[in-house]
């Protein structure tokens, strides 16, 4: 059922340097990609999300990146933090509001 | 304003059972989706209840079924449990039924089947 592939399956990053994840999906009648982020024993909780008539959002030190003709799109963590350590999942939102979620990426913030 | 609940918290049945999770959606919110998120994955879409109807259904066999009350709370029976049953069952609440309005997920509910 996946439709969205997320890449790398674990990142490391030192504390203020920039976490990069990317996702890549299949489904051109996909309209809608949030980012989500889980802490442990929590649900996910949005970030981010962008539609595909714009190729770039930006909120606070969270950017989403799309590339509608490679059907792509990535989240970029800016100086990034400890506390931004936690799983972190693309998504893609289509017909009959199935949102498709990727494998998810387990970041850590090295301090 | 009171967030997304679910209960119970954990649950274990045996294979063959049935089992009901509950739902509270988020105050002011009458669309309520249910995901399954087996260990280390994604969730996975079951289906999204909107104003009592079902609007939206995931790639589920019919075993999963759903209810959604007046109060915009919900509940996810699963019948006949089969072993690959076992994951966090999450619930998320929005507003307005479509997949632009912002989820809000509730802390899930663990289901191992043994």
């Amino acid at each position: 059922q996946q439709q969205v592939k997320q890449s790398p399956q674990s990142l490391i990053v030192q504390k203020g340097g920039i976490s990069i994840i990317n996702c890549a999906y299949e489904n051109t009648a996909f309209d809608y990609f949030p980012w989500y982020q889980q802490f442990p024993g929590k649900g996910p909780a949005l970030l981010i999300a962008i539609r595909p008539d714009v190729s770039e959002k930006k909120e606070g030190r969270f950017t989403i990146s799309f590339n509608k003709s490679a059907k792509q799109f990535s989240l970029h963590i800016m100086d990034s933090q400890p506390g931004d350590s936690a799983t972190y999942f693309c998504a893609a939102g289509g017909n009959n509001n199935d949102m498709r979620f990727g494998a998810g990426t387990r970041l850590t913030v090295k301090p | 304003e009171t967030g997304v609940t679910q209960s119970p918290t954990h649950l274990i049945k045996t294979r063959g059972q049935q089992v009901t999770l509950r739902c509270s959606s988020q105050s002011g919110h009458n669309t309520v989706s249910w995901y399954q998120q087996a260990l280390g994955q994604g969730p996975q879409f079951i289906f999204q209840y909107y104003r009592e109807e079902e609007n939206g259904r995931g790639n589920f066999p019919p075993r999963f079924s759903g209810l959604q009350f007046p109060n915009y709370s919900s509940e996810l029976n699963v019948n006949a449990l089969e072993l690959d049953d076992s994951a966090l069952y999450l619930c998320a609440s929005s507003f307005g039924g479509t997949k632009y309005n912002e989820q809000f997920f509730g802390p899930g509910t663990r289901l191992t089947v043994l």
